[in-house]
């Protein structure tokens, strides 16, 4: 079984386009991340949701729009795509903000912008 | 701004070698250090640090951590082939639990 699971794996797409990428966690973790590794495999946190509610918004462009439905999903939303985009998505699931409790890692989606 | 600086950036070593990889830190709020292991897809965990000087350890690979000097190492003793990966660094800075992470180290174990 799957913890945390992304769709799709591979996107590729031209400038401007609007794109979705979903994410499930079936661990039964309240809290659920996006985060952005580039070329250099350098992590980026972009948002955090805990319990359907926004924690955490770095400093992304507001053309990204991260939405909960509910606290198993969080999904990611780009509208009018840019080269600079392209990057390896990843979602993560923890169980609330304790320290004591670990990052799991979703296995990514590949993000190309053409 | 929140920091964690990994070294080297990248390392080559051959089988058996034993390989030391650092990771030093600069936050306004420590709650806890993690180190994580990426092949080709999602990083997964390999340790949670909280208190200095206690080494953790799992089969080859062990870390410790010094919260005065603000850093800790990745230690593998007798490296196979199977360690090649981006090891990353992660500090738990207890804001929303954001992690932040490091630039990683490459390793590359070769025969």
């Amino acid at each position: 079984d799957t913890a945390v699971s992304q769709t799709p794996k591979y996107l590729v797409t031209q400038m401007g386009n609007d794109k979705s990428i979903k994410c499930e966690q079936n661990l039964g973790h309240d809290t659920m991340y996006w985060y952005k590794q580039d070329s250099k495999k350098f992590l980026k946190i972009m948002f955090s949701y805990n319990n359907k509610e926004l924690i955490i918004n770095e400093t992304v462009p507001n053309r990204f729009s991260p939405k909960s439905p509910d606290k198993a999903h969080l999904n990611l939303h780009i509208n009018s795509l840019e080269l600079g985009d392209s990057a390896v998505y990843f979602c993560a699931s923890r169980m609330g903000f304790s320290g004591a409790n670990v990052l799991t890692f979703g296995a990514g989606s590949r993000l190309t912008v053409l | 701004e929140d920091k964690v600086v990994q070294s080297p950036l990248s390392l080559v070593v051959h089988e058996g070698d034993t390989v030391t990889l650092n990771c030093s830190y600069e936050v306004t709020n420590f709650r806890s250090l993690l180190w994580y292991k990426q092949e080709k897809k999602a990083p997964t965990f390999l340790f949670m640090l909280t208190s200095s000087g206690i080494e953790k350890k799992s089969g080859r690979l062990s870390s410790i951590l010094d919260k005065k000097e603000l850093f800790s190492i990745l230690n593998i003793t007798a490296t196979q082939t199977g360690d090649s990966a981006i090891y990353l660094c992660a500090v738990d800075t207890g804001t929303a639990s954001k992690l932040t992470f490091g630039t990683g180290t490459r390793l590359q174990v070769t025969l």
